[in-house]
């Protein structure tokens, strides 16, 4: 059974906290994202990796990094937490495949983080 | 402006019902994802399609690469199929903002 897992379902942080999100996939998928989710705004991408060590810039990276050292994990880190940040996170992870061999993509569970 | 649009953003569905949630892109895509959310969160992956049409029970996707243009039609509606419906553009997987389907028996 595939599994992408989230290392927190609910989080509660304080303010100026630094705080670690954690993905891990058991799939070998080389495709890793984290978005956050908020009412009437959708999923929205925050940072994805394409390998090990590689990040690229989604469309709200501001406040957040990512790190990707292992194949298997993914993590996103608040550098100082803010109240702005109080959001369901999502990871997810896919495969590139080959030529029309698309594969779907994998969600983890998701981690509501409240910043107090 | 979001590369991804999907209309409606809400529908409210009689139990039997034939329904359609349409989906349309402004970026070259090779592929396009849909997603169901149900409430308390948990994504599933329903339909990635390149072209043509996908069939999955009583969920059929279309898609349009050259109108950039997708559609998810669920038949025989069902209160169990109440959930946000949610399309994404395969590569970066950028998603539209969801539709909210309510299904009433």
């Amino acid at each position: 059974d595939v599994k992408v897992t989230q290392s927190s379902r609910y989080l509660v942080k304080r303010t100026g906290e630094k705080v670690f999100l954690e993905c891990v996939q058991d799939m070998d998928h080389e495709n890793m994202f984290w978005y956050r989710q908020d009412p009437g705004l959708g999923l929205r991408l925050i940072y994805f990796s394409y390998d090990v060590k590689m990040k690229e810039k989604g469309d709200i990276p501001e406040g957040y990094s990512v790190s990707r050292e292992k194949k298997e994990r993914f993590s996103l880190i608040l550098e100082s937490a803010s109240t702005n940040q109080t959001s369901m996170y999502l990871c997810a992870s896919s495969s590139t495949g080959t030529g029309a061999r698309y594969t779907e993509a994998f969600f983890g569970q998701g981690t509501r983080l409240t910043v107090v | 402006k979001n590369e991804v649009e999907q209309s409606p953003q809400n529908l409210t569905a009689q139990e039997g019902e034939f329904i359609t949630i349409n989906c349309s892109y402004s970026v070259g895509i090779s592929a396009l994802h849909w997603l169901q959310q149900h409430p308390g969160g948990g994504i599933v992956s329903l339909f990635m399609l390149s072209s043509g049409k996908k069939k999955h029970g009583r969920l059929i996707a279309t898609i349009n690469i050259q109108e950039k243009h997708s559609s998810l039609h669920i038949t025989a509606s069902h209160p169990r199929d109440s959930a946000v419906y949610i399309c994404a553009a395969r590569g970066d997987m950028r998603f539209g903002a969801g539709t909210r389907l309510t299904v009433k028996p």
